[in-house]
């Protein structure tokens, strides 16, 4: 059964104290891994999409890395607005665009 | 471009009353979704659809309905609600990147419903 599975459930770091989140996947035949963030009350913001192992995307203090089993959302020297919960989805074989997505990581960074 | 818009923002039912959240995207994409939302639980798939005419169950379809008549509106409708449903309602859209195979879903600000 595809399955994602994100690492720590709640993260809480000082300014400028950089972490990392993860991402663990079981799908069969992985066609792209996303990244989003959700800010509370609003609707999940896409962040990245990475698509075979090795890849890496960046994007500010985020940097998204994927291997054959899982990926991290590294978050270097992160500032408060970095505040949000990370969603990470997986698209497996299917071509109905459908994704699983994780319960995600809560991140609180303290100035 | 607006991109994925959703109403009403909040809703309060009363049990066994009826409604139906609006969903609409300006993207022209194909494929579009509604997801529940419910704490600590991750998004959950309701219904979704591939294509005007086209929608098929998703992992937790019991009590909604949906119908998808024109590529733009993709509305969800809850018949008889009950407190189960409370939640936080998301409709999402997107389209295959055709280089990568992938689709990459973009979401509406969601709508906040409370059965009681």
């Amino acid at each position: 059964e595809d399955q994602v599975t994100q690492s720590p459930e709640a993260l809480r770091l000082q300014e400028g104290e950089s972490s990392s989140l993860n991402c663990s996947y079981t799908v069969s035949g992985l066609r792209g891994l996303f990244w989003y963030r959700q800010d509370p009350g609003k609707g999940p913001e896409f962040l990245f999409t990475l698509y075979s192992a090795g890849e890496e995307k960046e994007k500010e203090r985020l940097k998204a890395t994927l291997t054959k089993k899982e990926s991290f959302l590294h978050i270097t020297a992160p500032k408060p607005e970095d505040s949000a919960t990370y969603l990470c989805a997986v698209h497996g074989p299917s071509n109905t665009g459908k994704l699983i997505f994780g319960q995600g990581t809560t991140l609180q960074v303290k100035p | 471009n607006a991109g994925v818009t959703q109403t009403p923002k909040f809703r309060i039912l009363k049990i066994g009353q009826s409604m139906t959240l609006q969903c609409t995207q300006d993207m022209n994409h194909n494929y579009m979704y509604w997801y529940r939302q419910d704490p600590g639980m991750g998004l959950k798939l309701i219904y979704y659809s591939v294509g005007a005419g086209i929608t098929d169950k998703g992992e937790v379809p019991n009590g909604y309905n949906v119908s998808r008549s024109t590529t733009e509106d993709f509305p969800l409708r809850l018949e008889l609600a009950a407190p189960s449903q409370t939640s936080v309602y998301f409709c999402a859209s997107s389209y295959l990147r055709q280089t990568a195979g992938a689709y990459e879903q973009y979401f509406g600000p969601g709508t906040r419903l409370t059965v009681t």
